[in-house]
């Protein structure tokens, strides 16, 4: 496809369950974002890919979540005894430049989007 | 204190307004400066990408930096329907990778 892809796009869960999200970036895109958005506010970083390589994960909130991009394209967030709070939309974006490039430009998939009862 | 703050709105204003949106920020590290706008149930798309201080032109968009006062604007001229979403400014430290800092973002709707 032309654009970043993400599935689900609405996923609910029970408390307690583990769910995980996909992520399709633009084919060819070396860098991948996961990005929170909790209702009302603006996206905040989770973790960064350069390819297959986990560069930063400093933004993921609990030993709860994990990000995985094990061939450098395909990305899935999983999130473990998922709570309330991890209620939210979680966007995937890509980008074609690596890290040491800084121009902002970031390709948003439409977000999938999770809520726990 | 966020590093970048964001008036919600909402923000009203009839079609062929100037609309202003404006962001301030705390860190004076931050080099970048980005505007996204996105839509209801859709991922945000960038509108507007400026380096440190001064304006930038793109049709009916003008962006602004004021980095001694650490505030950054967008202006919308000639407003339209189509306007209508939620515009997010984001900053970004050199070095930082692609890691974006977001404001809260600003609900606007350019009525008829």
């Amino acid at each position: 496809g032309a654009g970043v892809s993400q599935s689900p796009r609405y996923k609910v869960a029970k408390r307690g369950q583990d769910v995980a999200l996909r992520c399709d970036p633009i084919s060819g895109h070396v860098s991948l974002f996961w990005y929170q958005q909790a209702l009302g506010q603006g996206p905040e970083f989770l973790t960064y890919f350069q390819n297959e390589a986990q560069l930063d994960k400093s933004g993921l909130p609990s030993d709860r979540f994990f990000a995985e991009r094990p061939e450098g394209s395909v990305s899935t967030l999983k999130i473990q005894r998922t709570q309330q709070e991890d209620s939210a939309v979680y966007l995937c974006a890509s980008s074609p430049q690596r890290q040491a490039t800084n121009t902002g430009e970031l390709f948003f998939g439409e977000g999938s989007r999770l809520t726990v009862l | 204190q966020k590093e970048v703050e964001q008036d919600p709105g909402p923000l009203s204003v009839p079609e062929g307004a100037i609309v202003s949106l404006n962001c301030t920020y705390s860190n004076s590290a931050f080099q970048y400066f980005m505007w996204y706008r996105q839509y209801s149930r859709k991922g945000p798309e960038l509108l507007m990408y400026t380096y440190s201080s001064g304006n930038k032109e793109d049709g009916r968009f003008t962006a602004q930096v004021d980095k001694s006062s650490k505030y950054i604007s967008l202006f919308i001229r000639d407003s339209q329907p189509s306007d209508s979403a939620t515009y997010l400014c984001a900053t970004q430290r050199p070095g930082g990778g692609n890691k974006l800092t977001f404001g809260t973002g600003t609900q606007l709707k350019v009525e008829l």
